[in-house]
């Protein structure tokens, strides 16, 4: 069956970075792409960016673009999300899922458990 | 602000239909296919409908999806405890670039 697999919960300082991964089982790894999405404490959900498994391309939400960097390994099957200058409304769950389909259409099908990530002085 | 808008809750009683909304735009519930999704108490969320009205596989049919121009509706029937939950509207936007959700509403079983 379909698994993602996150790190575990991290605590870091403001200005610090946070590399989270996702490693994922159950199919292909390659064949799908992956997203990642944050929730902060009390609010809802909010898109960061989306990896292609298969060439490495990237799409980032102009909130995080140029702290954020989704890399994949294949290798291991697993998807790293790095957020650098850490600031306090950066506080949040993190999560993965499998990008099913393409464009406009995709949808995330499967998730991650999710990464609490907490910044603190 | 959330690009997608949702009423914050919506109530019901058990057996009963509630329907929740999603309001966009243009540029991404008026072009392209809307997804909901369903978060449980403290834990990952789950898609729950797809491409406006597609059920995946062990979602009960009690739960359908519709749209119509820059709106899309979210409607449970025969409500139970255990739908209790928060509900996001996701959809692409073109002119962001970017997939956008809804601010979630919180569906209590009274």
């Amino acid at each position: 069956q379909v698994q993602l697999v996150q790190s575990g919960d991290e605590v870091k300082k403001p200005g610090a970075s946070v590399k989270v991964s996702c490693k994922a089982s159950g199919y292909t790894f390659t064949n799908s792409g992956i997203t990642w999405v944050r929730q902060a404490p009390g609010q809802g959900l909010e898109w960061m960016g989306w990896v292609s498994t298969h060439s490495g391309s990237t799409n980032y939400a102009q909130k995080v673009q140029g702290r954020v960097t989704m890399t994949t390994d294949t290798s291991t099957s697993t998807a790293y999300m790095e957020l650098r200058s850490l600031r306090s409304d950066d506080t949040a769950v993190y999560y993965c899922a499998r990008v099913l389909g393409g464009g406009d259409s995709a949808l995330f099908d499967y998730w991650g458990q999710g990464t609490l990530v907490i910044v603190s002085s | 602000q959330s690009v997608l808008t949702q009423p914050p809750s919506a109530s019901g009683t058990p057996g009963q239909r509630v329907t929740i909304s999603c309001s966009g735009s243009s540029s991404n519930i008026g072009s392209n296919t809307v997804n909901w999704y369903q978060q449980l108490p403290r834990t990952a969320p789950k898609l729950l409908i797809y491409s406006n009205n597609q059920r995946p596989s062990g979602v009960p049919d009690r739960f359908s999806g519709s749209k119509s121009g820059t709106s899309a509706s979210l409607a449970i029937s025969g409500l139970q405890s255990e739908d209790e939950a928060d509900y996001y509207c996701a959809a692409w936007d073109d002119s962001l670039n970017a997939w956008v959700f809804g601010g979630g509403t919180k569906l209590t079983v009274l």
